[in-house]
């Protein structure tokens, strides 16, 4: 079965550091999103994208975030200057998503473990 | 703005046990989608079951099943016969009109053997 995909598994950073998430949504999905989890809390929306542009965003996700599907495959998170409260799990999630709202199921890959020392 | 509410932070239960996992939603949307999510420890989100609105047959997948109330915005989620590996992190999650997926706090369920 097709999965998200998304490297590296655990980043470590210094604070004040930029970071770059990566993800490969899964090839026939036309949807993207960046969900975030900090450590004992719950799965956060950050981000949705369609189309090349973002479609909506959270409060969460203000100037320090952007989000680019460079090549057509990838799709990637960048945090410009990392605090030490960025620290959490990062996942991303496709979906066909023909029709709001859908019943077609976010795929979410594994995440990706962003600490910032 | 909508919200999701799941009442048990932690539940633990025998293994082979059937046990229910309570989740309310607030909406002032009709048409929309109820999910639940299963994270075991790994951290994946993997997708247990799903739920339209619009359906009044509860869904049931396998060992999993959900009790769909939408009247009283309830959609709890009943797992029978339960195994060592259902011990996780369970999400109930809500999808409307503007595509995001709102999730609950989570309830961490121990199956003990």
């Amino acid at each position: 079965e097709p999965e998200v995909t998304q490297t590296p598994s655990h980043q470590v950073t210094q604070m004040g550091q930029e970071v770059i998430l990566r993800c490969v949504p899964i090839s026939n999905h036309l949807y993207f999103y960046w969900y975030r989890q900090i450590l004992g809390q719950k799965v956060e929306f950050l981000v949705s994208f369609y189309n090349n542009e973002i479609s909506e965003k959270s409060e969460i996700f203000d100037d320090q975030f952007s989000v680019e599907r460079p090549d057509g495959s990838n799709f990637t998170l960048k945090i410009r200057s990392t605090k030490l409260e960025d620290s959490a799990m990062y996942f991303c999630a496709s979906s066909e998503a023909l029709v709001l709202p859908s019943n077609q199921p976010q795929h979410f890959g594994d995440g990706t473990r962003l600490s910032i020392l | 703005a909508q919200t999701v509410t799941q009442s048990q932070p932690e539940m633990s239960v025998q293994e082979a046990e059937t046990v229910t996992l309570s989740c309310t939603y607030d909406t002032s949307e009709n048409n929309y989608y109820l999910f639940w999510y299963k994270q075991p420890p790994s951290r994946q989100m993997i997708l247990v079951i799903r739920q339209e609105a619009y359906k009044q047959q509860n869904a049931t997948e396998n060992r999993f099943s959900v009790n769909f109330q939408k009247a009283a915005k309830s959609f709890s989620l009943k797992i029978s016969d339960s195994q060592l590996g259902d011990t996780a992190m369970y999400f109930c999650a809500f999808r409307g009109g503007d595509d995001k997926i709102i999730f609950g706090k989570g309830t961490r369920l121990h199956i003990l053997p």
